[in-house]
């Protein structure tokens, strides 16, 4: 079992459905959580950034993170066709020498107009 | 400064050939990552610096793979004797823990192997 699990889709909505993305993680020893969004042939650029449980909203995206479950969650709202992108769940346990970034394989989501 | 900058952005190479990417982090940086992505994948964690110390390397950094940050600001990572399964986007990130606080990377655009 990989310790960050992400189905990878394509996962194609149409322009202003809600979108939900999820990992889910093996690891107990994780506590920072972020969503990258990584459009073609670019590096990932970080959407949202979440320390240990809760929910954090900025605009159209919420995440939200449960460890008890070990599930962590990204919802996009309204979402529009620039949207369009793979998205990446990664997480760490901290600073330091356990400070590496654990991804996911990433969902590919395609927004349709 | 407005970003994490990698060169070359694309690179072709025969297989066996011997390849050199360079990173240059946000300035005030002091952490810096290689990572490795291939197709369909997340990106995999090779190594990092923190100024210039080597601190950790991954397993999958092969004998072959060699990276240096000689003074702490910008870094190499060197490949020899290419194979094809070293194919794949090689990601540069930095990033500047302080406080106790972690805020993520920031990514370069990478640059994408192809051995052939």
């Amino acid at each position: 079992q990989k310790e960050v699990e992400q189905d990878p889709g394509p996962l194609s909505v149409p322009e202003g459905a809600i979108v939900s993305l999820n990992c889910t993680y093996s690891n107990s020893a994780f506590q920072y959580f972020m969503w990258y969004r990584q459009y073609s042939r670019k590096g990932p650029e970080l959407l949202m950034y979440t320390y240990s449980s809760g929910n954090k909203e900025d605009g159209r995206f919420t995440a939200q993170v449960d460890k008890s479950s070990k599930y962590i969650s990204l919802f996009i709202r309204d979402s529009q066709p620039s949207d369009s992108a793979t998205y990446l769940c990664a997480m760490s346990a901290g600073i330091g020498s356990q400070g590496n970034l654990i991804f996911g394989k990433g969902t590919k989501l395609s927004v349709k107009p | 400064d407005t970003g994490v900058s990698q060169d070359p952005r694309h690179k072709i190479t025969k297989r066996g050939q011997n390849v050199t990417f360079r990173c240059d982090p946000i300035s005030e940086h002091n952490r810096l990552y290689w990572y490795r992505q291939t197709l369909g994948q997340g990106p995999e964690f090779l190594t990092y610096f923190q100024n210039e110390a080597q601190l950790e390397k991954s397993r999958l950094l092969s004998d072959r793979f060699s990276a240096e940050r000689p003074k702490g600001s910008f870094s190499t990572l060197e490949i020899q004797r290419t194979e094809q399964g070293d194919s794949a986007m090689y990601l540069c990130a930095s990033s500047f823990p302080a406080r106790q606080v972690f805020y993520g990377y920031t990514f370069g655009s990478g640059t994408r192997l192809t051995v052939v």
